[in-house]
Protein backbone atom coordinates (compact mmCIF):
# COMPACT_ATOMS: atom_id res chain seq x y z
CA UNK A 1 0.00 0.00 0.00
CA UNK A 2 1.62 3.45 -1.31
CA UNK A 3 -0.63 5.07 0.98
CA UNK A 4 -2.03 7.07 -2.27
CA UNK A 5 -5.80 6.77 -2.20
CA UNK A 6 -7.96 7.56 -4.88
CA UNK A 7 -11.56 7.31 -5.73
CA UNK A 8 -13.71 5.67 -6.95
CA UNK A 9 -12.18 2.62 -8.25
CA UNK A 10 -14.01 2.35 -11.33
CA UNK A 11 -16.18 5.01 -13.39
CA UNK A 12 -18.69 4.01 -16.37
CA UNK A 13 -20.22 7.41 -18.25
CA UNK A 14 -21.50 8.24 -21.27
CA UNK A 15 -20.11 10.39 -23.97
CA UNK A 16 -20.22 14.07 -23.87
CA UNK A 17 -20.94 13.63 -19.27
CA UNK A 18 -18.32 15.18 -16.89
CA UNK A 19 -16.57 13.10 -14.07
CA UNK A 20 -14.15 13.80 -11.32
CA UNK A 21 -11.86 12.09 -9.89
CA UNK A 22 -10.51 12.18 -6.91
CA UNK A 23 -6.61 11.87 -5.08
CA UNK A 24 -5.18 11.82 -1.62
CA UNK A 25 -1.55 12.16 -1.04
CA UNK A 26 0.70 10.18 1.19
CA UNK A 27 0.94 11.99 4.75
CA UNK A 28 3.69 14.85 4.28
CA UNK A 29 3.36 14.91 0.15
CA UNK A 30 2.73 18.19 -1.45
CA UNK A 31 2.76 17.03 -4.47
CA UNK A 32 0.26 15.61 -6.52
CA UNK A 33 0.46 14.57 -10.47
CA UNK A 34 -2.06 12.97 -12.81
CA UNK A 35 -0.98 10.73 -15.19
CA UNK A 36 -3.20 8.83 -18.17
CA UNK A 37 -2.56 5.32 -18.78
CA UNK A 38 -4.40 4.31 -22.40
CA UNK A 39 -4.66 0.96 -23.70
CA UNK A 40 -0.64 -0.42 -25.13
CA UNK A 41 0.69 2.80 -24.00
CA UNK A 42 2.88 3.89 -21.27
CA UNK A 43 2.16 6.31 -18.41
CA UNK A 44 1.38 10.02 -20.22
CA UNK A 45 1.66 12.90 -17.80
CA UNK A 46 -1.13 15.22 -17.44
CA UNK A 47 -0.27 17.61 -14.94
CA UNK A 48 1.48 18.67 -11.76
CA UNK A 49 0.19 20.46 -8.45
CA UNK A 50 3.05 21.61 -5.34
CA UNK A 51 1.27 22.90 -2.04
CA UNK A 52 -1.53 23.81 -4.23
CA UNK A 53 -0.45 25.44 -7.08
CA UNK A 54 0.13 23.93 -10.51
CA UNK A 55 3.84 23.36 -11.38
CA UNK A 56 4.04 21.43 -14.54
CA UNK A 57 1.36 20.67 -17.13
CA UNK A 58 2.24 17.64 -19.40
CA UNK A 59 -0.40 16.94 -22.77
CA UNK A 60 -3.25 17.61 -20.99
CA UNK A 61 -6.68 18.64 -22.75
CA UNK A 62 -8.04 21.77 -22.56
CA UNK A 63 -11.44 19.69 -21.61
CA UNK A 64 -9.19 18.15 -18.80
CA UNK A 65 -8.67 20.48 -15.56
CA UNK A 66 -7.54 19.91 -11.68
CA UNK A 67 -6.78 21.66 -8.51
CA UNK A 68 -5.21 21.18 -5.11
CA UNK A 69 -7.34 21.66 -2.16
CA UNK A 70 -5.52 23.16 1.09
CA UNK A 71 -5.92 19.83 2.69
CA UNK A 72 -3.59 18.58 -0.43
CA UNK A 73 -6.19 16.29 -1.75
CA UNK A 74 -6.35 17.19 -5.65
CA UNK A 75 -9.14 16.43 -8.07
CA UNK A 76 -9.21 15.44 -12.26
CA UNK A 77 -12.12 16.99 -13.60
CA UNK A 78 -12.52 15.38 -17.39
CA UNK A 79 -15.28 16.85 -19.39
CA UNK A 80 -17.04 16.15 -22.82
CA UNK A 81 -16.29 13.10 -22.42
CA UNK A 82 -14.99 11.42 -25.84
CA UNK A 83 -14.64 7.49 -26.24
CA UNK A 84 -11.12 7.79 -26.44
CA UNK A 85 -10.78 9.35 -22.72
CA UNK A 86 -11.46 5.54 -21.58
CA UNK A 87 -8.23 4.72 -19.47
CA UNK A 88 -6.51 4.22 -16.29
CA UNK A 89 -5.85 7.43 -14.70
CA UNK A 90 -3.21 7.20 -12.13
CA UNK A 91 -2.25 10.33 -9.22
CA UNK A 92 0.92 10.29 -7.66
CA UNK A 93 2.20 12.15 -4.97
CA UNK A 94 6.00 12.93 -3.73
CA UNK A 95 7.15 15.05 -0.73
CA UNK A 96 8.88 17.64 -2.80
CA UNK A 97 8.24 19.26 -6.20
CA UNK A 98 11.45 17.52 -7.53
CA UNK A 99 9.00 14.38 -7.34
CA UNK A 100 12.33 12.28 -7.87
CA UNK A 101 10.17 9.08 -6.40
CA UNK A 102 6.86 9.23 -7.04
CA UNK A 103 3.94 6.80 -4.69
CA UNK A 104 0.95 5.83 -7.24
CA UNK A 105 -2.70 5.27 -6.53
CA UNK A 106 -3.87 2.53 -7.26
CA UNK A 107 -6.17 4.29 -10.30
CA UNK A 108 -9.38 4.85 -11.54
CA UNK A 109 -10.74 2.41 -14.70
CA UNK A 110 -12.88 5.20 -16.58
CA UNK A 111 -15.11 3.66 -19.31
CA UNK A 112 -16.76 6.41 -21.52
CA UNK A 113 -19.66 4.38 -23.84
CA UNK B 1 7.82 10.94 -30.82
CA UNK B 2 8.77 8.76 -27.76
CA UNK B 3 11.33 9.76 -25.71
CA UNK B 4 11.56 6.51 -23.73
CA UNK B 5 11.31 3.52 -25.44
CA UNK B 6 11.03 -0.23 -24.47
CA UNK B 7 10.95 -2.30 -27.42
CA UNK B 8 10.15 -5.47 -25.63
CA UNK B 9 6.42 -5.58 -24.82
CA UNK B 10 6.57 -8.74 -23.04
CA UNK B 11 9.43 -11.07 -21.62
CA UNK B 12 9.14 -14.89 -20.27
CA UNK B 13 11.90 -16.45 -18.29
CA UNK B 14 12.76 -19.25 -16.20
CA UNK B 15 12.55 -18.90 -12.34
CA UNK B 16 16.10 -18.96 -11.11
CA UNK B 17 17.65 -17.26 -14.20
CA UNK B 18 18.31 -13.87 -15.25
CA UNK B 19 15.29 -11.06 -16.28
CA UNK B 20 16.62 -8.56 -18.39
CA UNK B 21 14.58 -5.35 -19.25
CA UNK B 22 16.20 -3.05 -21.57
CA UNK B 23 15.26 0.68 -22.13
CA UNK B 24 16.19 3.21 -24.88
CA UNK B 25 16.02 7.22 -24.45
CA UNK B 26 16.20 9.82 -27.09
CA UNK B 27 16.72 13.07 -24.98
CA UNK B 28 20.66 13.21 -24.18
CA UNK B 29 19.86 15.95 -21.56
CA UNK B 30 18.09 13.18 -19.54
CA UNK B 31 19.98 12.78 -16.35
CA UNK B 32 18.02 10.45 -13.75
CA UNK B 33 16.12 7.10 -14.54
CA UNK B 34 13.90 5.13 -12.72
CA UNK B 35 12.33 1.45 -12.75
CA UNK B 36 8.42 0.56 -11.64
CA UNK B 37 6.99 -2.22 -11.08
CA UNK B 38 3.46 -2.95 -11.80
CA UNK B 39 0.99 -5.79 -10.60
CA UNK B 40 -2.72 -5.69 -12.26
CA UNK B 41 -5.01 -3.53 -10.35
CA UNK B 42 -2.20 -1.40 -8.56
CA UNK B 43 -0.57 1.18 -9.17
CA UNK B 44 3.17 1.35 -10.27
CA UNK B 45 5.82 0.69 -7.36
CA UNK B 46 8.66 2.29 -7.36
CA UNK B 47 12.07 0.48 -7.96
CA UNK B 48 15.08 1.27 -8.05
CA UNK B 49 16.87 4.91 -9.80
CA UNK B 50 19.92 5.83 -11.22
CA UNK B 51 21.41 9.05 -11.67
CA UNK B 52 23.78 9.53 -14.88
CA UNK B 53 26.89 10.31 -12.39
CA UNK B 54 26.87 6.21 -11.82
CA UNK B 55 26.56 3.29 -14.09
CA UNK B 56 25.46 0.55 -12.16
CA UNK B 57 23.16 0.95 -9.30
CA UNK B 58 22.30 -2.28 -7.04
CA UNK B 59 19.39 -3.07 -4.32
CA UNK B 60 19.21 -6.57 -3.52
CA UNK B 61 18.04 -8.69 -6.75
CA UNK B 62 17.91 -5.81 -8.83
CA UNK B 63 20.70 -3.87 -10.45
CA UNK B 64 20.02 -1.12 -12.67
CA UNK B 65 22.87 -0.45 -15.71
CA UNK B 66 22.97 2.71 -17.51
CA UNK B 67 25.23 3.31 -20.50
CA UNK B 68 25.36 6.95 -21.65
CA UNK B 69 26.80 6.83 -24.85
CA UNK B 70 24.19 4.19 -26.02
CA UNK B 71 21.56 6.32 -24.07
CA UNK B 72 20.28 2.51 -22.87
CA UNK B 73 19.82 1.25 -19.77
CA UNK B 74 18.88 -2.06 -18.37
CA UNK B 75 17.08 -3.59 -15.35
CA UNK B 76 18.54 -7.17 -14.33
CA UNK B 77 16.82 -9.21 -11.78
CA UNK B 78 18.79 -11.61 -10.17
CA UNK B 79 17.61 -14.72 -9.41
CA UNK B 80 13.87 -14.38 -10.77
CA UNK B 81 11.35 -15.28 -8.75
CA UNK B 82 7.55 -15.81 -9.84
CA UNK B 83 6.41 -12.89 -7.44
CA UNK B 84 8.59 -10.78 -10.17
CA UNK B 85 5.94 -11.16 -12.30
CA UNK B 86 4.71 -8.11 -13.61
CA UNK B 87 4.95 -4.69 -16.13
CA UNK B 88 8.17 -2.95 -15.72
CA UNK B 89 8.11 1.07 -16.75
CA UNK B 90 11.56 2.68 -17.27
CA UNK B 91 11.32 6.41 -16.46
CA UNK B 92 13.32 9.10 -17.14
CA UNK B 93 13.82 12.71 -16.43
CA UNK B 94 15.99 16.02 -16.26
CA UNK B 95 17.92 16.13 -12.73
CA UNK B 96 17.15 20.07 -12.45
CA UNK B 97 14.17 21.55 -12.93
CA UNK B 98 10.91 20.67 -12.35
CA UNK B 99 10.15 18.60 -15.02
CA UNK B 100 7.81 15.42 -15.21
CA UNK B 101 8.78 11.85 -15.41
CA UNK B 102 8.40 10.29 -18.81
CA UNK B 103 7.35 6.86 -19.17
CA UNK B 104 8.21 3.79 -21.76
CA UNK B 105 5.18 1.30 -22.50
CA UNK B 106 6.50 -0.73 -20.20
CA UNK B 107 7.54 -4.66 -20.77
CA UNK B 108 5.46 -7.03 -19.36
CA UNK B 109 7.65 -9.68 -17.71
CA UNK B 110 6.69 -13.60 -16.67
CA UNK B 111 8.84 -15.95 -14.54
CA UNK B 112 7.87 -19.62 -15.23
CA UNK B 113 8.20 -21.82 -12.50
Amino acid sequence: DSGVTQTPKHLITATGQRVTLRCSPRSGDLSVYWYQQSLDQGLQFLIQYYNGEERAKGNILERFSAQQFPDLHSELNLSSLELGDSALYFCASSVSGAGYEQYFGPGTRLTVT
Amino acid sequence: DQQVKQNSPSLSVQEGRISILNCDYTNSMFDYFLWYKKYPAEGPTFLISISSIKDKNEDGRFTVFLNKSAKHLSLHIVPSQPGDSAVYFCAARLLSGNTPLVFGKGTRLSVIA
